[in-house]
């Protein structure tokens, strides 16, 4: 079955520090990756996504993620985290039909981390 | 464009009770579906739709009901409220394609008493 891990439920680093965000994911097939956010009380929001092409992806907000297929990794980062970042991040795949009979369009979320960036 | 819609965005059931949450869009999009999100369990799918009249469960379908009448719309009803149902709520829609993303709705949170 396809899964997707996101390793550590909370993550706080000191502002203006580097972040990293780790996912990985076990998938038949090529997966599209996404990274998502949510700032309380409000829904996720798009923040970046693999297609193909690059393994450095770059989205809003100066987050970044990187696509590693032999680690099937996508990690987001960003060079210099600030108070406002801070927030729940999701990891999602997205399939192909032939992957186990997935739907197109479907997506299958990591659980979340809990970002904290501290003054 | 506004988006993604739901509503309401709070509510308060007693057990037993039945509602229907509503989301609309506005994009034309082909897909629709509802989650639950949960502390610690992420975000879950209950039901989805891939087009009028098409809808299909997702991994915790039991105690909800869906139809997808119109593009637009894609309510999801609750047939008698269980506080195990206590939980929030998202509505999202995306293009029928595994490229673009989804759109998510401000979420429903939801209490059963």
């Amino acid at each position: 079955a396809q899964s997707v891990a996101q390793p550590e439920d909370q993550v706080n680093v000191a502002e203006g520090n580097p972040l990293t965000v780790k996912c990985t994911y076990s998938v038949s097939g090529n997966p599209y990756l996404f990274w998502y956010v949510q700032y309380p009380n409000r829904g996720l929001q798009f923040l970046l996504k693999y297609i193909t092409g690059d393994n450095l992806v770059k989205g809003s907000y100066g987050f970044e993620a990187e696509f590693n297929k032999s680690q099937t990794s996508f990690h987001l980062k960003n060079p210099s985290a600030l108070v406002s970042d801070s927030a729940l991040y999701f990891c999602a795949v997205s399939l192909t039909p032939a992957d186990r009979g997935s739907t197109l369009g479907r997506l299958y979320f990591g659980r979340g981390t809990q970002l904290t960036v501290w003054p | 464009n506004a988006g993604v819609t739901q509503t309401p965005k709070f509510q308060v059931l007693k057990t037993g009770q039945s509602m229907t949450l509503q989301c609309a869009q506005d994009m034309n999009h082909e897909y629709m579906s509802w989650y639950r999100q949960d502390p610690g369990m992420g975000l879950r799918l209950i039901h989805y739709s891939v087009g009028a009249g098409i809808t299909d469960q997702g991994e915790v379908p039991n105690g909800y009901n869906v139809s997808r009448s119109t593009t637009e719309d894609f309510p999801l009803r609750l047939l008698s409220a269980a506080p195990s149902q206590t939980s929030v709520y998202f509505c999202a829609s995306s293009y029928q394609t595994r490229a673009d993303e989804a759109f998510f709705g401000q979420g429903t949170r939801l209490t059963v008493v």
